[in-house]
């Protein structure tokens, strides 16, 4: 059972214009949530957080938004760049513990 | 400092064999976890260790595999008598326990023919 879900597997966006990468999860008891981005041969590097106390969080071109009636999270990158190319995981955790509940990951590829 | 780090970064083996997967966390970081991708799969967790606590072994698939962690060092991932599945990136990570943000190694790629 899929807690933590991705389901566009893939997304292109043009340079310049803004990336949204959506998450849905199922647990109404997680109350934090990350986004990690990973490229080819390294590890998933963190990206941005937010709790669940919160509705959106911003990092410079990174900005996360929560939805908690919808069970809902997204990414927003504006202006996407290349360099932003890359797998972007979502990330859920329960109230006091450690452990994340990774989404399937949805693979952004941002062309001149 | 240093970051998370494994080895080897690739393992190729026959069905069958044992193979032995090492992390090293970055220093002080108390908890440890074992993550694996299959191709065009997400992070699939396998098990967490967290200072001295029991470790949480939810996540191994079968009881071929087993982890260690020698106090709030090195871990070590071990899977018996591999099979064609298990081929897949294994990740580790690691964090200070208080702080969800896990930083990850580069992980090490299996492959089993």
């Amino acid at each position: 059972d899929q807690q933590v879900k991705q389901n566009s597997p893939s997304l292109s966006v043009q340079e310049g214009r803004i990336s949204i990468l959506n998450c849905d999860y199922t647990n109404s008891m997680f109350d934090y949530f990350l986004w990690y981005k990973k490229y080819p041969a390294e590890g998933p590097t963190f990206l941005i957080s937010i709790s669940s106390i919160k509705d959106k969080n911003e990092d410079g071109r990174f900005t996360v938004f929560l939805n908690k009636s919808a069970k809902h999270l997204s990414l927003h990158i504006v202006p996407s760049q290349p360099g932003d190319s890359a797998v972007y995981f979502c990330a859920a955790s329960l109230y006091n513990t450690d452990k994340l509940i990774f989404g399937t990951g949805t693979r952004l590829q941002v062309f001149p | 400092g240093a970051g998370v780090s494994q080895s080897p970064s690739n393992k190729v083996t026959e069905k069958g064999k044992d193979v032995e997967l090492r992390c090293d966390p970055i220093s002080g970081h108390t908890a440890l976890y074992w993550y694996r991708q299959r191709l065009g799969q997400g992070l699939e967790f396998l098990i967490y260790f967290q200072g001295n606590s029991a470790p949480d072994k939810s996540g191994l698939p079968s009881d071929r595999f087993s982890a260690e962690r020698t106090g709030e060092s090195v871990s070590t991932l071990t899977i018996q008598r591999t099979q064609q599945e298990d081929s897949a990136v294994y990740l580790c990570a690691s964090t200070q326990g208080w702080d969800n943000e896990q930083f990850f190694g580069p992980g090490t790629r299996l492959t089993v023919l």
